[in-house]
């Protein structure tokens, strides 16, 4: 079955304290992604890319990284999590390397920083 | 900086009543402007791709429409499956980011 998975679904943490949310997929693709959704604000994109070593800044990187060692996994690190990192984090993947908008998401990761 | 702007916030339909989503966008040079569909508890599902004005796409009860400035997604006959967040977004030509409108939440009543 064709998938995106994301762990954990569910995080509690405390300021500070490091985290690392993974995300793999099974289909092959180039091109993956990280959002963050937060209510009235919709999806926002943290970081993207286009395939293994290439990673490129969306609209909202700060506090995050990012690292695509091989092409199928594509983790988002937070090195010192706050509170306004708060958030649902999708991970999402593209078989096409020219239009990436047709993605293929995660079930997502609600994160909670106390 | 591209922008996406969505309306309504929300729509409550009876079942079998047509009505239609907007999605207004400003963004240089279009690559392709998608919609999807979000579940509560889900991610997106990818519906659809437009990437010229006057191009539709057509999926059962829903057809997307776009013109040079703004998208719709009329829902014909809705059923109340059809309940769920329609996302918009866009992709410029500038780069590979990928811009999200706020979304319109649909409900639909038996």
């Amino acid at each position: 079955e064709a998938q995106v998975t994301q762990n954990p679904r569910y995080l509690i943490t405390v300021t500070g304290k490091k985290l690392t949310v993974t995300c793999s997929q099974n289909m092959n693709h180039e091109y993956m992604s990280w959002y963050r959704q937060d209510p009235g604000l919709g999806l926002r994109q943290i970081y993207y890319s286009m395939n293994v070593e290439v990673t490129d800044k969306g609209d909202v990187p700060e506090g995050y990284k990012v690292s695509r060692k091989e092409k199928r996994n594509f983790p988002l690190i937070l090195e010192s999590p706050s509170p306004n990192q708060t958030s649902l984090y999708f991970c999402a993947s593209s078989a096409s390397s020219g239009i990436t908008g047709e993605l293929f998401f995660g079930e997502g990761s609600r994160l909670t920083v106390l | 900086e591209d922008q996406v702007t969505q309306s309504p916030e929300a729509l409550r339909l009876q079942e079998g009543e047509s009505s239609s989503l907007n999605c207004s966008y400003t963004v240089s040079g279009l690559r392709g402007l998608f919609w999807y569909r979000q579940d509560p508890g889900k991610g997106p599902e990818f519906l659809f791709t437009l990437y010229s004005a006057g191009e539709e796409k057509e999926k059962e009860r829903l057809k997307a429409t776009l013109t040079k400035k703004e998208s719709f997604l009329h829902i014909t006959a809705p059923k109340p499956e059809d309940s769920a967040t329609y996302l918009c977004a866009v992709q410029g030509v500038a780069d590979y980011k990928l811009s999200f409108g706020a979304g319109t939440t649909v409900t639909v009543r038996a």
